[in-house]
This record gives structure tokens, C-alpha cells and sequence, in this order.
């Protein structure tokens, strides 16, 4: 039931662009994206429905493909305080509001 | 318009005490989560309350851990007889309503001793 995140870890140097993708193998309700500092507590950045959409956050965008179930972040021009532990965390229908949280992708932006 | 609060930030616990691990969400959220998240690893889902209600705690321990969102009050999550295994940070989250955005606190580090 956990989606699944890759890759695991990213090193990036400082304006390069990353995608993390989040799939899961249960129909989504709803995709929510967190990042989190060590020590620190979760982030949100988005939240995406049901039906496709794409948000944007600044230089950090999202999209969500029903069909396959799937969501992916977009960090482009990536800054050095972009630098954290990113979280997918989904919703299934009916599945009473709580979040599954993925394993998590760690990025690293260096100057 | 303060976040969700989570106190204390720091518990350290000897084997056999209880542990109580506060969360007022933020103002105009009824809906409160509980996750925990052991060192370099993911979150993993709790328990989910409602005031006066636990909707789902499918996440919980059935034995020793305990959840309850009183209609005054914050939330309290309360773990009996700690064992050396519920050393973690234990964040609490809220919303305003089903299906929409969820803050997290800055999280309760339980060392258990």
C-alpha cells in the first residue's frame, strides 16, 4: 500500500533540474508533497486531486497522471535550500483522509 | 496565526514509564494525525482523530498506545510501559477538512532509557 518513490537520492549542483516521481499501485484519491530538513519537521509544498492537474510552487511544480497512477515533482533551476528529504504522501478513495507516506528521496543541492 | 503545536519537544522516558505527547493543531482544524518516524526512515501512519473521535487507527500498536482528541484541549497521545523499540519522533499533523492540506508540528523526540 506504501507508493514508492525514486530515486532514493539525488545529488544536484546548484541550478540543475531534478524530477522525484511517486507511484502508487492503488487508485489515488489525492497526492500531498512534503520536504523535510534533518531535525526538522515536514514541509508542505502541494497538494494534487484527482483528474490530472499540475501545480506550481515557485520553481517546484508537480504533476499528477491518473492513468498511471503516478505523481511527479519538478525542482528546476534547484537552489541550495532546496536540499531535504522529499515525501509523497497519498490518498486513497474511501481511505478515510490519512496519508501513506513513500520511503522518501533525498536531495542534495552543492554549490 | 500559530501553527500546530506540539509539546514537548524533547521526552526522555526510563523502561515501564508512560509517556504523553501533547498536539493542538492549528486554529480552525478539527482533523488530527499522529504519525511516527524512526530515525533515516519514512512516516508511518498513526492514528487520525476527529474532536471527540478516532476515525481510523489502523497505524497504532494494539497494545500500550492510546490516542484521544477531547472537545477542549489538544490532542494527547499516550504510549504505557515504554519499551527501548518506541524511542522516535512522533509528529502530529492537522487540517481543516477531509482531503485538504496537513501542517505538520515540530514533532515530540521520545528517548526511552
Amino acid at each position: 500500500q506504501q507508493p514508492v518513490q525514486s530515486p532514493q537520492a539525488v545529488i544536484l549542483r546548484e541550478g540543475e533540474d531534478a524530477v522525484i516521481n511517486c507511484s502508487s499501485s492503488k487508485a489515488l484519491y489525492s497526492v500531498h508533497w512534503y520536504r523535510q530538513k534533518h531535525g526538522e519537521a515536514p514541509v508542505f509544498l502541494m497538494i494534487l486531486l484527482k483528474g490530472g492537474e499540475q501545480k506550481g510552487h515557485e520553481k517546484i511544480s508537480a504533476s499528477f497522471n491518473e492513468k498511471k497512477q503516478q505523481s511527479s515533482l519538478y525542482l528546476t533551476a534547484s537552489q541550495l535550500s532546496y536540499s531535504g528529504t522529499y515525501f509523497c504522501g497519498t490518498e486513497y478513495a474511501g481511505n478515510t483522509g490519512k496519508l501513506i507516506f513513500g520511503q522518501g528521496t533525498t536531495l542534495q543541492v552543492k554549490p | 496565526n500559530a501553527g500546530v503545536m506540539q509539546n514537548p519537544r524533547h521526552l526522555v522516558r526510563r523502561r515501564g514509564q508512560e509517556a504523553r505527547l501533547r498536539c493542538s493543531p492549528m486554529k480552525g482544524h478539527s482533523h488530527v494525525y499522529w504519525y511516527r518516524q524512526l530515525p533515516e526512515e519514512g512516516l508511518k501512519f498513526m492514528v487520525y482523530l476527529q474532536k471527540e473521535n478516532i476515525i481510523d487507527e489502523s497505524g497504532m500498536p494494539k497494545e500500550r498506545f492510546s490516542a484521544e482528541f477531547p472537545k477542549e484541549g489538544p490532542s494527547i497521545l499516550r504510549i504505557q510501559q515504554v519499551v527501548r523499540g518506541d524511542s522516535a519522533a512522533y509528529f502530529c499533523a492537522s487540517s481543516r477538512e477531509y482531503g485538504t492540506e496537513a501542517f505538520f508540528g515540530q514533532g515530540t523526540r521520545l528517548t526511552v532509557v
